[in-house]
């Protein structure tokens, strides 16, 4: 089945380290995108790429980046310089002109 | 730019009862319109999408919404409530500005469906 996947489901990290979550798809789609959702304030983009080794920084893309050395993958790093992580992370991604997009299942991100 | 606006963060119905749920976008050119749902810790699901044609949509699970460009609106209804579609519903914008393309989403209108 063609479809995206983020692991972990759930992470938590202590203050002052760095963590990657994962996001991979097989779905061919060229464009992919990063998102933090928090109660209440919906979804916000943190970055998104239009294709392989080009990405464009969101609404929110302080404290975190993103690589895009290959089509299926858009790992997203959340550095220690961010200062609110905790949250629900969101991977997306789409392969056509009217930009539908396919979400993952989510990382929840907890700072102990 | 594009915005979305979703009027009520909070809805609740009763079992059976019209569901309504309002998006108003703003656009400078033909919108892309989309209606997702999302339930307690997923992903985000598409429900349906208008791009051209019919103003009317449907998409799954029974909801529909209709285009009106001189109300700027998408509203999403569903004529009938089930227990099932007590969710977070999202609307959406396209947005192509400067060349990329990214979806510009409302702040969620969380449906409640009591018995």
């Amino acid at each position: 089945d063609g479809g995206i996947t983020q692991s972990p489901k759930y992470l938590f990290r202590k203050e002052g380290q760095n963590v990657t979550l994962s996001c991979e798809q097989n779905l061919n789609h060229d464009a992919m995108y990063w998102y933090r959702q928090d109660p209440g304030q919906g979804l916000r983009l943190i970055y998104y790429s239009q294709i392989v080794n080009d990405f464009q920084k969101g609404d929110i893309a302080e404290g975190y980046s993103v690589s895009r050395e290959k089509k299926e993958s858009f790992p997203l790093t959340v550095t220690s310089a961010q200062k609110n992580p905790t949250a629900f992370y969101l991977c997306a991604s789409t392969g056509t002109r009217v930009n539908e997009q396919f979400f993952g299942p989510g990382t929840r991100l907890t700072v102990l | 730019a594009q915005s979305v606006t979703q009027l009520g963060s909070h809805v609740s119905v009763s079992e059976g009862a019209l569901v309504l749920l309002r998006c108003n976008y703003s656009s400078s050119v033909p919108p892309y319109l989309f209606w997702y749902v999302q339930y307690p810790n997923q992903g985000l699901q598409l429900l349906l999408k208008y791009t051209t044609g019919a103003t009317l949509v449907k998409g799954i699970n029974g909801f529909e919404a209709e285009f009106k460009k001189s109300e700027t609106s998408f509203h999403l209804t569903k004529p009938s409530a089930h227990m099932s579609d007590a969710a977070e519903y999202f609307c959406a914008v396209s947005d192509s500005s400067g060349g990329y393309n990214k979806l510009i989403f409302g702040a969620g209108t969380r449906l409640a469906v009591h018995p």
